[in-house]
């Protein structure tokens, strides 16, 4: 079964840095997606980016970018010039990918909540 | 505008009361989903569905109900056999093509018991 794991529970920044939040995940397949989404505190999750396993090149948007060790099974997002509306939850996913489409399952981690100090 | 829609914001629950959590979305996706989640926790799949008339039960199916009678609308009840239902309810939706990787959440239902 896939597994996904978060081990940071807290993360802190300062406003204008940059953070790295970790993700490990466990697969036997070789062809899936990775997420990440954020949870602010008015708890609607939003997709922040996604990784396509088969793609080498890291996925990047504005100031979000990841690092994807397809090897390791690390999927790390690293959020540039901090700001204070990036503070919010955020869940780490998997998804399995299929060619002929259908239903997947997505595994979720349990979070890490980010801090943005002013 | 296109998006998924969640009713009421926060609901709440007497013993042995069924309540029923409404989502919608109009962004013709074909599946729907229904999460919860607790504190400390990932998100869970209570049901799932990929066509109208037809759904699955997801991990923790027990004491939840589902129908999917139009495709753009996927109720979900807790019955009074869900013994802990305090809980963050989110609702998703994708397409199932192979585009289709991506679920996009609603807001969320706030489910407490008094």
């Amino acid at each position: 079964a896939q597994t996904v794991t978060q081990s940071q529970p807290e993360m802190s920044v300062q406003e204008a840095e940059t953070v790295t939040l970790s993700c490990t995940y466990d697969t036997s397949e070789s062809d899936y997606y990775l997420f990440w989404y954020k949870q602010p505190p008015s708890r609607q999750m939003i997709l922040v980016i996604r990784q396509e396993a088969y793609k080498q090149q890291n996925a990047t948007e504005n100031r979000f970018s990841v690092n994807f060790q397809k090897a390791a099974k690390s999927f790390s997002l690293k959020i540039s010039d901090s700001q204070l509306g990036d503070a919010a939850m955020y869940f780490c996913a998997y998804r399995f990918r299929m060619n002929s489409g259908g239903y997947q399952k997505v595994t979720f981690g349990t979070g890490t909540k980010l801090q943005v100090i002013p | 505008d296109g998006g998924i829609t969640q009713s009421p914001k926060y609901l709440f629950r007497k013993e042995g009361q069924n309540v029923t959590l409404s989502c919608e979305q109009n962004l013709n996706h074909d599946a729907m989903y229904w999460y919860r989640q607790d504190p400390g926790q990932g998100l869970r799949l209570i049901y799932y569905s990929q066509i109208v008339n037809d759904f699955q039960k997801g991990d923790i199916a027990e004491g939840y109900s589902v129908s999917r009678e139009k495709k753009e609308s996927f109720p979900l009840t807790v019955t009074s056999a869900q013994k802990n239902p305090t809980a963050f309810y989110l609702c998703a939706s994708s397409s199932l093509d192979r585009a289709g990787e991506t679920q996009y959440f609603g807001p969320g239902t706030r489910l407490l018991v008094l």
